[in-house]
């Protein structure tokens, strides 16, 4: 059974442009988180989606970031415009159930570098 | 504000002797603990979790340890080996119920020396 898969692995951009990042989480999984770890800071919750459904954004930074789970399949991130501080890597998790006991298994991540 | 503090950046132990790494909470509603394990290049992989009723929880070489009172928990890896040199984060969930997201701290670099 196939993993999470998230790509880019890598984007480089510059400063006010937009980038997309996207997300498979595990065939089956309704469940489907959206991470971002700074450099040398923890790894920091950004939303959760339940099938197509928002259930928590409380960790989205600002208007600049849009989620999409069109479907209840994959997910989009989007930022635009980006700015120095998004840069970091971007992490996606999905899991089963809709329990917080539900292990949730993360994807490599897509490093973003904003120049 | 941290919610879950990992205060030690890096960790070397000698390959065969016993790893711990330790965790701290502040937030008395998280309810479920959980350690990850990430390799570079890699996300971070499920190791071991623990339930706020339970104050132990074993598989195979890795034990979590819980103690609720001093909001305090820890992963003992023996004996330890070279495959086991990896970045560990702490985690925890349960403060706002429900599918949380994960709040993690900043992890600790574990060396398995030869």
């Amino acid at each position: 059974e196939a993993g999470v898969t998230q790509f880019p692995s890598h984007s480089v951009i510059e400063k006010g442009q937009t980038v997309t990042l996207r997300c498979d989480p595990i065939s089956g999984h309704d469940n489907l988180y959206w991470y971002r770890r700074v450099m040398g800071k923890e790894i920091k919750f950004l939303l959760h989606f339940v099938k197509e459904s928002k259930q928590d954004e409380s960790g989205m930074p600002n208007n600049r970031f849009l989620a999409e789970r069109t479907g209840g399949t994959y997910s989009t991130l989007k930022v635009q415009p980006a700015e120095l501080e998004d840069s970091g890597v971007y992490f996606c998790a999905s899991s089963l159930l809709a329990t917080n006991t539900d292990t949730q298994y993360f994807g490599p991540g897509t490093r973003l570098t904003v120049l | 504000d941290q919610q879950v503090k990992q205060n030690s950046p890096s960790l070397s132990v000698q390959e065969g002797r016993i790893s711990i790494l330790n965790c701290d909470y502040t937030n008395s509603m998280f309810d479920y603990f959980l350690w990850y394990k990430k390799y570079p290049a890699e996300g971070p992989t499920f190791l071991i979790s623990i339930s706020s009723i339970k104050d132990k929880n074993e598989d195979g070489r890795f034990t979590v340890f819980l103690n609720k009172s001093a909001k305090h928990l820890s992963l003992h890896i023996v004996p330890s080996q070279p495959g086991d040199s990896a970045v560990y984060f702490c985690a925890a969930s349960g403060a706002g119920g429900g599918a949380d997201g994960l709040t993690f701290g900043k992890g600790t670099h574990l060396i398995i020396q030869p």
